[in-house]
């Protein structure tokens, strides 16, 4: 099955900075990758998602790259603020043919803003 | 509210005793899934349904645990015999699937359960 693994675990930035996430995995099959963000006691939340036919998605300050080959894929934060503090958790997942299966997750990273 | 629920929020029960848990997914939803979250971890995968058909459950941690969705609504996720190690978070999340695009999956706010 799918192994999905995340590094730092934890995070710690100057506001303003940029944070790099960084997850591999090992399924050549997956082809979905999301990144949830969780806030402490609550619900994971997507913040943004990529699929094996793009390399790079941005939205505003969050930018996704995806190395199929290498089989990694990376989130960056620009110009954090104290809001970006939380979890930051990667996935993968194969598309079965109508949708994703279940996702594989990785450990998490805490991202802590210093103000 | 239209997200998705789970009911109920927080469960504490005793060793051996059989707790179920309820999911209402976002109402055009096809697919719902239920995840396993301990402290310090991801969700991990447990099981999931399209409509009423259950398309994965071999992911489900032991033979204690099981899920239904019988009209192809809300699911329910039973564990019976509950053990000290059963104490997790349990998350419930649904997805609308097109013919070709993989949708976001969208999670409840979870169900807590403690195993005394």
């Amino acid at each position: 099955g799918e192994n999905v693994e995340q590094h730092p675990s934890t995070l710690s930035v100057q506001e303003g900075d940029s944070a790099v996430i960084k997850c591999t995995y090992s399924d050549s099959a997956s082809n979905y990758f999301p990144w949830y963000k969780q806030e402490l006691g609550k619900r994971p939340q997507l913040i943004i998602d990529i699929r094996s036919n793009v390399g790079e998605k941005k939205d505003q300050r969050i930018a996704v790259t995806l190395n199929k080959t290498a089989k990694h894929f990376s989130l960056h934060i620009t110009e954090t603020q104290p809001e970006d503090s939380a979890v930051y958790f990667c996935a993968a997942s194969p598309d079965s043919g109508g949708g994703a299966d279940g996702l594989t997750f990785g450990k998490g990273t805490h991202l802590i803003i210093q103000p | 509210d239209t997200g998705v629920s789970q009911d109920p929020r927080h469960k504490i029960t005793k060793r051996g005793q059989n707790v179920t848990f309820r999911c209402d997914p976002i109402s055009e939803h096809n697919r719902l899934y239920w995840y396993r979250q301990t402290l310090g971890q991801g969700p991990e995968f447990l099981t999931y349904f399209q409509n009423e058909a259950q398309l994965e459950k071999s992911r489900l941690l032991s033979d204690r645990f099981s899920a239904e969705r019988p009209k192809g609504s809300f699911s329910t996720l039973e564990i019976q015999r509950t053990e000290q190690g059963d104490s997790a978070m349990y998350l419930c999340a649904s997805s609308i699937t097109g013919t070709s695009v993989i949708d976001e999956q969208f999670f409840g706010p979870g169900t807590r359960l403690t195993v005394l």
